[in-house]
């Protein structure tokens, strides 16, 4: 009973690097979300998910793209990694949003 | 007007008390309430849903007024392991909720 797996867990990069995190959920759920989290800022939605093949943006989407193709998998890809874009990344993922969120345990990058 | 509001604490608290902590939202159309506990450096878990009536699970309490638009967290026989950021998580119509910044709690013996 996985639930929600982000990997890697720790990720340093270089300025203008780009990456995917990625993320797996084995619970069948429709909807799922990546969010960032930065001191004193809180929880802020990156881009989400309602499906397989239907992506939308959230409150910070610039700089990352997503892609869907499969209910089980949601990768976040950084571009062009800037030091702004360093934070605590989870994914999320839920039946139908109005069941509350399961979340994994986490990526933690640093962007020098 | 921030869509989530709540007091970022801390609120520090003897073992054995009571605390309550509550959240205002805007959105009136608002569907799904929930709280939502967060320990350091670790993602958040959910504590419990809220609805309309009021809901109980052991030592907490959860209310919903949608009058007033907030919810609110009460948490008796506080133990020292009750200590973690608690988040306010307010959800729309599309279901893809709306996090609050949390509120800190420091249970000391």
């Amino acid at each position: 009973n996985a639930g929600v797996t982000q990997t890697p867990k720790f990720q340093v990069l270089k300025t203008g690097q780009s990456m995917t995190l990625q993320c797996a959920q084995d619970m069948n759920h429709e909807y799922m979300s990546w969010y960032r989290q930065d001191p004193g800022m809180g929880l802020r939605l990156i881009h989400y998910s309602v499906g397989a093949g239907i992506t939308d943006q959230g409150e910070v989407p610039n700089g990352y793209n997503v892609s869907r193709s499969t209910t089980e998998d949601f990768p976040l890809r950084l571009l062009s990694a800037a030091p702004s874009q360093t934070s605590v990344y989870f994914c999320a993922s839920s039946t139908t949003g109005a069941h509350g969120y399961t979340f994994g345990s986490g990526t933690r990058l640093t962007v020098v | 007007r921030k869509e989530v509001e709540q007091d970022p604490g801390p609120f520090n608290v003897p073992e054995g008390a009571t605390v309550a902590f509550n959240c205002t939202y805007s959105n009136s159309a608002s569907q799904s309430f929930f709280w939502y506990r967060q320990d350091c450096r670790k993602e958040p878990k959910l504590l419990m849903s809220v609805y309309s009536s009021g809901n109980e699970d052991g030592r907490f309490t959860a209310q919903l007024n949608r009058a007033s638009q907030y919810i609110s967290l009460l948490i008796r026989d506080s133990k020292l392991s009750d200590s973690a950021t608690y988040l306010c998580v307010v959800g729309g119509g599309s279901y893809i909720p709306t996090f609050g910044r949390g509120t800190s709690l420091i249970v000391h013996p």
